[in-house]
């Protein structure tokens, strides 16, 4: 079946350094892929997707590529703040019918000013 | 705010209870998705409603069922409650049924004493 494997947490890092949350999936086909975050108390919002290989998502500067070669979909932004901590889930739909979508545990991100 | 909306916010029961929890997609969607998520299992499928039909199941048990109404609202029913059931459950929607955008509610957060 599907799965969907990232860091866990807490990945601590301090005001204006890089960040990569690393995520690897496995899947038939060609699905899709999401990150989401979850600011404490709250649902979850889509960060950005990406539908096929090579594919570039970005949003509110962070970035994933979609890597068939590598099954891959890590998630980077070049200069975190303290308003970016919150979980983050790593997430791919199969489509064809069936698209529930199958999460990673999730990465608990700490910025610390 | 996602435009999804699910009620109650909170809920706390007993053992062996039953309760129903109630989510409105966003205005147009046709397909409603219903997740679990807890500490020990993570963000979960359940089951997924397009236009009023059953379209694909995830992890769900048989204790729990779900329904969409004709005006697309959803309903997910909870039954025999369990300690373990206690958990945030969320509602997503999207317009269709392929590999799109997951827009997810606030939540139902259910508490079993």
């Amino acid at each position: 079946g599907n799965s969907v494997t990232q860091m866990e947490g807490p990945v601590t890092l301090s005001e204006e350094a890089f960040l990569t949350i690393n995520c690897t999936y496995t899947a038939t086909g060609y699905p899709s892929l999401f990150w989401y975050v979850q600011y404490p108390g709250e649902g979850l919002q889509l960060l950005l997707k990406a539908t096929k290989a090579d594919d570039k998502g970005s949003n509110k500067g962070f970035e994933a590529t979609y890597r068939k070669e590598t099954t891959s979909f890590h998630l980077e932004k070049g200069s975190v703040q303290v308003s970016d901590s919150a979980v983050y889930f790593c997430a791919l739909s199969q489509g064809g019918g069936a698209d529930g979508l199958t999460f990673g545990k999730g990465t608990h991100l700490i910025i610390q000013p | 705010d996602s435009g999804v909306t699910q009620t109650p916010k909170h809920l706390i029961t007993a053992t062996g209870q039953r309760v129903t929890l109630r989510c409105s997609p966003r205005s147009g969607d046709l397909s409603v998705y219903w997740y679990q998520q807890s500490l020990d299992q993570g963000l979960q499928f359940l089951i997924q409603y397009y236009n009023g039909e059953e379209r694909a199941k995830g992890n769900i048990l048989e204790r729990f069922s779900a329904q969409q109404f004709p005006d697309l609202h959803s309903e997910l029913n909870l039954s025999s409650l369990e300690l373990g059931d206690s958990a945030l459950y969320f509602c997503a929607s999207s317009p269709g049924t392929s590999q799109e955008t997951q827009y997810f509610g606030p939540g139902t957060r259910l508490l079993v004493l």
